[in-house]
């Protein structure tokens, strides 16, 4: 079974400064992994994916995530938060199950403050 | 483009009552699912499908039902609700050549 863990509920950060959300997995074989973005009310946004190929993989929105396979991690980074940024935040996995059937964890709400 | 679209947005049932949540897309999209958003508790899938004619259960698929009888439809059946299914729901699509899903805007359902 593939899981995702987002170990953070809330990451709170300064307009400016750099952000990371964390994301670690589980998962038989080579993962799909995915960043989604929810604004109050509204469906989930793709942001980025990583598939295979280079490690750092970039994104909508100046957001970039770096895959790791011996830490099975996929943490989703900025250089400099804006104020706009602030959201809900999914990491997803996909495994080399039928179906492609996509396994999203908690999520982490990112605040960024002036 | 349309993408995902689901309706209705919003809806308030009582207990056991019955109800359909409609989606449709408009990519050729063989892969569609159907999710629900609970506070804390991220997505979990219901229902998913791969193709017109085909479906599956997924995590949480007690109390619904689904039907794919097109590719770009894939309603969602809510039989004698009842209270634990207070949840946002999330139909989204993915295609044979994209790895991502797309997802409509939710619709938010009560039952009281």
């Amino acid at each position: 079974a593939q899981s995702v863990a987002q170990p953070e509920d809330q990451v709170n950060v300064a307009e400016g400064n750099p952000l990371t959300v964390k994301c670690t997995y589980s998962v038989s074989g080579n993962p799909y992994l995915f960043w989604y973005v929810q604004y109050p009310n509204r469906g989930l946004q793709f942001l980025l994916k990583y598939i295979t190929g280079d490690n750092l993989v970039k994104g909508s929105y100046g957001f970039e995530a770096e895959f790791n396979k011996s830490q099975t991690s996929f943490h989703l980074k900025k250089p400099s938060a804006l104020v706009s940024d602030s959201a809900l935040y999914f990491c997803a996995v996909r495994g080399t199950g039928g179906g492609n059937k996509l396994t999203f964890g908690t999520g982490t709400q990112l605040k960024v403050e002036l | 483009n349309a993408g995902v679209t689901q309706t209705p947005k919003f809806r308030i049932l009582k207990i056991g009552q019955s109800m359909t949540l409609q989606c449709t897309q408009d990519m050729n999209h063989n892969y569609m699912y159907w999710y629900r958003q609970d506070p804390g508790m991220g997505l979990k899938l219901i229902y998913y499908s791969v193709g017109a004619g085909i479906t599956d259960k997924g995590e949480v698929p007690n109390g619904y039902n689904v039907s794919r009888s097109t590719t770009e439809d894939f309603p969602l059946r809510l039989e004698l609700a009842a209270p634990s299914q207070t949840s946002v729901y999330f139909c989204a699509s993915s295609g044979d050549f994209t790895a991502e899903a797309f997802f409509g805007q939710g619709t938010r359902l009560t039952v009281v």
